[in-house]
Parts: C-alpha cells; sequence; structure tokens
C-alpha cells in the first residue's frame, strides 16, 4: 500500500542552522511527492512538490529531492528563519490512481529560536 | 479571499449529539476532499467527490458519518451521535482534476466532543 515515515520532532533549532526532515515512503504505483506545512491557526499549504525521480521541489528556500532508489523526499533549508516554525507534513499522492487523495507522514513541528 | 473556506471554525457539542459542518471550496473545483486530523498525527483521507458524486469513502468514515455534495459546490459532513473519539481537527480541500493534484486546504473545523 501507500505509506509515509516522517521524522519524528520536535525539531528545535537556532535561526540560520540547517534544516533536514527525513521522509521516506511506500507506493504501489508511481507517486508524486509533497510537503505541506502548517503555520499556527491556519490551514495546511503546500510548499513544494516533485513529481517524478530526480525532481527537486523548491520554495522559500526550502528543498526536496524525488529519489527513488532510497525511496525519499527528504526536506532542507540551508538558513532557518524563526518565521519558519511551524508543522511541516510529507505527502504522497499516487499517479496511477484517479482517486488522487493524499497520503500524509505524521508530522514535524519546528521551532526556532532567535 | 478566494481560498477554501470552512465552518465553523469551532465546535464543542456533547456526547451523543449531531454536528453538521460546511465547505465551501474554491470556485470552480471540481473535486472536494475531507480529511481528519488527530492531535500529533497527519491528516487522514475519510471521502471525496468530483462534482456531486462521491467517489470513495475511507473505512475511517463509520455509518455515523454522512457527507453530501448536493449541487457541485459546497460540501457538508454531518457526524450523528457524536463520541469522544471524534474530537478532531476536520479539514476540506479541492482542486480542479487530478492533473493538478495540489491540493487547496481550508482552515479546518476543530471539533470537541464532551
Amino acid at each position: 500500500g501507500n505509506s509515509v515515515t516522517q521524522m519524528e520532532g520536535p525539531v528545535t533549532l537556532s535561526e540560520e542552522a540547517f534544516l533536514t526532515i527525513n521522509c521516506t515512503y511506500t507506493a504501489t504505483g508511481y507517486p508524486s511527492l509533497f510537503w505541506y506545512v502548517q503555520y499556527p491557526g491556519e490551514g495546511l499549504q503546500l510548499l513544494l512538490k516533485a513529481t517524478k525521480a530526480d525532481d527537486k521541489g523548491s520554495n522559500k528556500g526550502f528543498e526536496a529531492t524525488y529519489r527513488k532508489e532510497t525511496t525519499s523526499f527528504h526536506l532542507e533549508k540551508g538558513s532557518v528563519q524563526v518565521s519558519d516554525s511551524a508543522v511541516y507534513f510529507c505527502a504522497l499522492s499516487d499517479r496511477g490512481s484517479t482517486l488522487g487523495r493524499l497520503y500524509f507522514g505524521r508530522g514535524t513541528q519546528l521551532t526556532v529560536w532567535p | 479571499d478566494t481560498g477554501v473556506s470552512q465552518n465553523p471554525r469551532h465546535k464543542i457539542t456533547k456526547r451523543g449529539q449531531n454536528v453538521t459542518f460546511r465547505c465551501d471550496p474554491i470556485s470552480e473545483h471540481n473535486r472536494l476532499y475531507w480529511y481528519r486530523q488527530t492531535l500529533g498525527q497527519g491528516p487522514e483521507f475519510l471521502t471525496y467527490f468530483q462534482n456531486e458524486a462521491q467517489l470513495e469513502k475511507s473505512r475511517l468514515l463509520s455509518d455515523r458519518f454522512s457527507a453530501e455534495r448536493p449541487k457541485g459546490s459546497f460540501s457538508t459532513l454531518e457526524i450523528q451521535r457524536t463520541e469522544q473519539g471524534d474530537s478532531a481537527m476536520y479539514l476540506c480541500a479541492s482542486n480542479l482534476d487530478t492533473s493538478a493534484e495540489t491540493q487547496y486546504f481550508g482552515p479546518g473545523t476543530r471539533l470537541l466532543v464532551l
């Protein structure tokens, strides 16, 4: 079946530190991969996505590369800011299915201190 | 604001009562999804609509849950005879079709069953 395993949190960093949040997946088909972010009191927002192997998604200084050989989609940012404090969710969508539902990881809480 | 909207944002009810939530998707989005998110977990798929047709329901959606999208625009999710285990954030998302893949989420309705 389809599932996402995400690095457990919480993660606490100082401003300007390097961030990595690990995400691995299991999929029956050929998935698209996503990172969503949830800021306090807000809904989930798409942060970035990749639709095929070796694609790199990027947005707001965040990057993630679709690694088919390791079934991974780790999120990275070179220098985090206080405003990056949020919960980050890795997700996949099975492109072979007409359903389009998303399968989410458990989420990783990131707190950045000034 | 042309994003996905959900009402109410918060609902407190007593066990055994019925509750109904509403989701207004982005205009012209023909796909609408409901997810449930419990504390410390990622969103879990409940059901989805293509226009007014409900095409799949998760096994999480017991017979106490019912969802409708009568005119292919807004949707309602009703929970009958609520239980404490129903306490969660109920999220709605929409998109135009599977080729777009990205789902746009509303802010959610937080339900607390006492």
